[in-house]
């Protein structure tokens, strides 16, 4: 049973390119978590999405940031006309349905924005 | 703010002693889980703690929750340098919706 796999692995844009990170959960998993983590610091909820439903975006920017969990496929995290300030790194993580959510993580997209 | 908040920032400590990081966080919560991130990698599950518990063992890991305090430590003993590692917790609202994490603690054992 492969973990959450997350590619690129490394990502380098040039600003006002666009980035598209993607994720494929775990088997079973239907709950997929985007997070960003600067160096140094914890990660930062971005938001929180399940088979073709945004369930809480309550953390990622209203602007050029967006995501998708297709019926089929992976979770796409897509931001738009890149800055240098969206450098980071970005997780994702999946959870089984039910109430203790405990969460599986990629190994993250570094995203370095020129 | 963060909803969890870890202390110390950064802990340095021989190997064979034990490390004791702490976690507080702000509103109600459903339970309280410690990862584990090594440099550059994804955050590994440790252990879940729910509200209703008050300590919980997995190997050489101890947690305790206060909800009273709204406080939470994780203790890891015989500590090896393989535990070199960044410590988060995080909290989960009633909802069940999403986990807050705090800024973590990043913990060095020196062999």
């Amino acid at each position: 049973n492969a973990g959450v796999m997350q590619n690129p692995r490394h990502l380098v844009r040039r600003r006002g390119q666009e980035a598209r990170l993607r994720c494929s959960p775990m088997k079973g998993h239907s709950h997929v978590y985007w997070y960003r983590q600067l160096p140094e610091e914890g990660l930062k909820f971005m938001v929180y999405l399940q088979k073709e439903n945004i369930i809480d975006e309550s953390g990622m920017p209203k602007e050029r940031f967006s995501a998708e969990f297709p019926k089929e496929g992976p979770s796409i995290l897509r931001i738009q006309q890149v800055v240098r300030g969206d450098s980071a790194a970005y997780f994702c993580a999946s959870s089984p349905p039910g109430q203790a959510r405990k969460l599986f993580f990629g190994s993250g997209t570094q995203l370095s924005v020129l | 703010s963060q909803q969890g908040e870890e202390d110390p920032q950064a802990l340095s400590i021989q190997e064979g002693e034990n490390a004791t990081m702490n976690c507080s966080y702000k509103t109600s919560i459903n339970n309280l889980q410690w990862y584990r991130q090594n440099s550059g990698r994804g955050l590994v599950h440790l252990i879940l703690i729910r509200s209703n518990e008050r300590e919980k063992h997995s190997g050489r890991l101890r947690v305790t929750l206060d909800t009273s305090k709204k406080s939470s430590s994780l203790l890891i003993t015989a500590s090896r340098a393989a535990d070199t590692a960044s410590y988060f917790c995080a909290t989960s609202n009633n909802a069940g919706n999403m986990l807050t994490f705090g800024g973590g603690t990043r913990l060095m054992v020196k062999p």
